[in-house]
């Protein structure tokens, strides 16, 4: 079945490790996209790629970082964990960076 | 900046009984406003794009419509299946160059038998 595949789908992390939350994707869309959905903040941008080869800094960028090596992949990584970043992530894709996204079942994250 | 706000937080209906969920938005220029159903534990499942003022869209008891300053989505008749969070979002058309949603806060629907 065509879609987004994360993962892992949950994770207990410790503050200070380093950890890489996989996505991807056989729909083979362009644009890709890393969200956080925290309660009473809703869903915020993270990071996105328009194209393989390309990535760029959505609302809430600090202390994460992807890459996009080809259309497939487009791994998030936290480079030293802190417990603010405990939260849900969702990896989405689009065809273009201007049409709909579809999202993947999400990496449910705790750093303590 | 954007702002999406939606109502009301939470909506419970009995079997059958039609409402309407609110999505108000202030954005500087309006590419596309998008609806998703996000059910406990998953990720948001995209139900509908509406591009400019008096656009509808319609799925099963679902119907989705939009002015300048806000979109209406209607449920018709729900059943219990309906019971999930419902999320819109807008996507603006100047000064990104990329797909940029802002989310509003999410409606939680709850349908009893």
């Amino acid at each position: 079945i065509a879609g987004i595949t994360q993962a892992p789908t949950s994770q207990i992390l410790a503050a200070g490790r380093r950890m890489t939350l996989r996505c991807t994707q056989d729909m083979r869309h362009n644009a890709m996209y890393w969200y956080r959905q925290d309660l009473g903040l809703g869903l915020r941008l993270i990071h996105y790629s328009n194209t393989a080869g390309t990535t760029g800094k959505g609302e809430v960028p600090d202390g994460y970082s992807v890459s996009r090596a080809n259309t497939d992949d487009f791994p998030l990584t936290l480079a030293s964990a802190v417990p603010s970043q405990t939260s849900v992530y969702f990896c989405a894709t689009s065809r273009d960076f201007d049409t709909e996204a579809f999202f993947g079942q999400g990496t449910r994250l705790t750093v303590v | 900046e954007d702002q999406v706000t939606q109502s009301p937080e939470a909506l419970r209906l009995q079997e059958g009984e039609s409402s309407s969920l609110n999505c108000s938005y202030t954005v500087s220029g309006l590419r596309g406003l998008f609806w998703y159903r996000q059910d406990p534990g998953k990720g948001p499942e995209f139900l509908f794009t509406l591009y400019s003022a008096g656009e509808e869209k319609e799925k099963e008891r679902l119907k989705a419509t939009l002015t300048k300053k806000e979109s209406f989505l209607h449920i018709t008749a729900p059943k219990p299946e309906d019971s999930a969070t419902y999320l819109c979002a807008v996507q603006t058309a100047g000064g990104t160059s990329y797909g940029k949603l802002t989310f509003g806060q999410g409606t939680i629907l709850t349908v009893h038998p």
